[in-house]
């Protein structure tokens, strides 16, 4: 039974085209993170929907956006893409913060030509 | 300045051995420690935590060392198996105010049939 539900798993756009990657969930859970990695990196956490409080990383573009429109689904925006987004996004969640397991959707793998 | 620091890229370990996956980090503030697992086309799926008030925990065949003087943490998996293969992932966190978990790169275990 799939929790974590991201959509595409494949995308491919051009440069500077906006795209818009999927997120949702069956656990009810308060928080949603979204991750992105690049190839042979760590994840790094974007920003993260606490019910409906949005916290921006400091370090997060701010060519990145996120809707969070219910407790169900949040949506990541890349308004212009560039080459550099190229990477894996990756969708959790948790219950709480603070030493909370997180559970990670399959991922969003996003190549930018 | 990577404050999660997996540096074997790559392990190899022949089924029935144990495997030994080694993780330092540089925060003397992270209090709580998790270890992921991945396979491919999949999201990170947790394994095991440790908190930083304990040296050990253990589920199963999986046990985490946690070394705080040394900053290093450590999953032994006693006996791999083939179906351990996969990309494992540790991650931290610092004290109550925060929630991130800062990740390492990841290292690949191949258990050998």
């Amino acid at each position: 039974d799939a929790m974590v539900i991201q959509n595409p798993r494949y995308q491919v756009t051009q440069f500077g085209k906006p795209v818009t990657l999927s997120c949702s969930q069956t656990l009810n859970h308060n928080v949603m993170y979204w991750y992105q990695q690049k190839s042979s990196q760590a994840p790094k956490l974007l920003f993260h929907y606490y019910d409906k409080d949005f916290n921006n990383e400091a370090d997060t573009p701010d060519n990145f956006q996120s809707r969070r429109p219910n407790t169900s689904f949040c949506f990541l925006d890349i308004r212009s893409p560039g080459l550099g987004d190229t990477a894996m996004y990756l969708c959790a969640t948790s219950s709480r913060l603070y030493q909370e397991t997180q559970y990670f959707g399959p991922g969003t793998r996003l190549l930018v030509l | 300045d990577q404050q999660v620091k997996q540096n074997s890229p790559s392990l190899s370990v022949q089924e029935g051995r144990i495997s030994i996956l080694n993780c330092d980090y540089t925060n003397s503030m992270f209090d709580y420690f998790l270890w992921y697992k991945k396979y491919p086309a999949e999201g990170p799926t947790f394994l095991i935590s440790i908190s930083s008030i304990k040296d050990k925990n253990e589920d199963g065949r999986f046990t985490v060392f946690l070394n705080k003087s040394a900053k290093h943490l450590s999953l032994h998996i006693v006996p791999s198996q083939p179906g351990d293969s996969a990309v494992y992932f540790c991650a931290a966190s610092a004290p109550s105010g925060t929630y991130k978990y800062i990740f390492g790169t990841g290292t690949r275990l191949k258990v050998l049939a």
